[in-house]
């Protein structure tokens, strides 16, 4: 089935510097998504991304954070600077049309901020 | 906004068992339900996408039930196997806005041999 491909697999960083994570969403896909897991807890919607634009965040968006697209290469969600409390596992997603579409999610990206 | 509340957060069944896990959600315009499924250290896998139109859903080992007056929805399996050790995710959105999922907190299932 369609794959959606995240790199890196994990990330560590010391608090305070920027990490850029990287989402390789389905080919013909059109809404992208961003998901925060704290381990053993509920998959946490962020922020989606359509048309070159944020359609809508979350609280967990915080200001600290940034997505892009730039000419269809990867979808990036950029957190600069990081905190103690951004570690967590950040699933990308992706969906054809938003609604009624199912998201395909990647694999996740496993931060660990020091 | 949307809430949307998982129960069990833990369950643990024998083999051949049924397992059942329940969301209830609270925005009358939702109207796409999903289920996921996530093995440890996996990424989340569609089981079954359930429009607001139908209120029983067939799938492999596994049944849906949308409950639209209660605003409640159930993922039955019927005969869980250990393959079926996993975390369960329930998703909801709406037809209206911008259609975000929203997403249980989750139930770990373990099934015992």
């Amino acid at each position: 089935g369609p794959k959606v491909l995240q790199i890196p697999s994990h990330q560590i960083i010391d608090m305070g510097q920027m990490v850029t994570l990287n989402c390789d969403p389905v080919s013909n896909h059109l809404y992208f998504y961003w998901y925060k897991q704290i381990l053993g807890q509920q998959m946490e919607f962020l922020v989606n991304f359509y048309n070159g634009k944020v359609m809508e965040k979350s609280k967990l968006f915080k200001d600290q954070f940034s997505v892009e697209r730039p000419d269809g290469s990867y979808f990036t969600l950029k957190i600069q600077p990081t905190a103690l409390e951004d570690s967590a596992v950040y699933f990308c997603a992706s969906s054809l049309l938003g609604g009624s579409y199912e998201q395909y999610f990647g694999p996740g990206t496993r931060l660990t901020v020091l | 906004g949307e809430q949307v509340e998982q129960r069990p957060p833990h369950l643990s069944v024998r083999e051949g068992d049924s397992a059942v896990i329940t969301c209830t959600y609270t925005d009358p315009n939702s109207y796409y339900f999903f289920w996921y499924k996530q093995e440890p250290g996996a990424s989340l896998q569609l089981l079954m996408k359930v429009f607001s139109s139908t209120e029983i859903n067939e799938g492999q080992g596994f049944t849906v039930l949308l409950n639209k007056k209660d605003k409640r929805l159930s993922l039955n399996l019927t005969a869980a196997h250990p393959g079926d050790s996993a975390a369960y995710f329930c998703a909801v959105s709406a037809n209206t806005g911008y259609q975000n999922f929203y997403f249980g907190k989750g139930t770990s299932l373990t099934v015992i041999p």
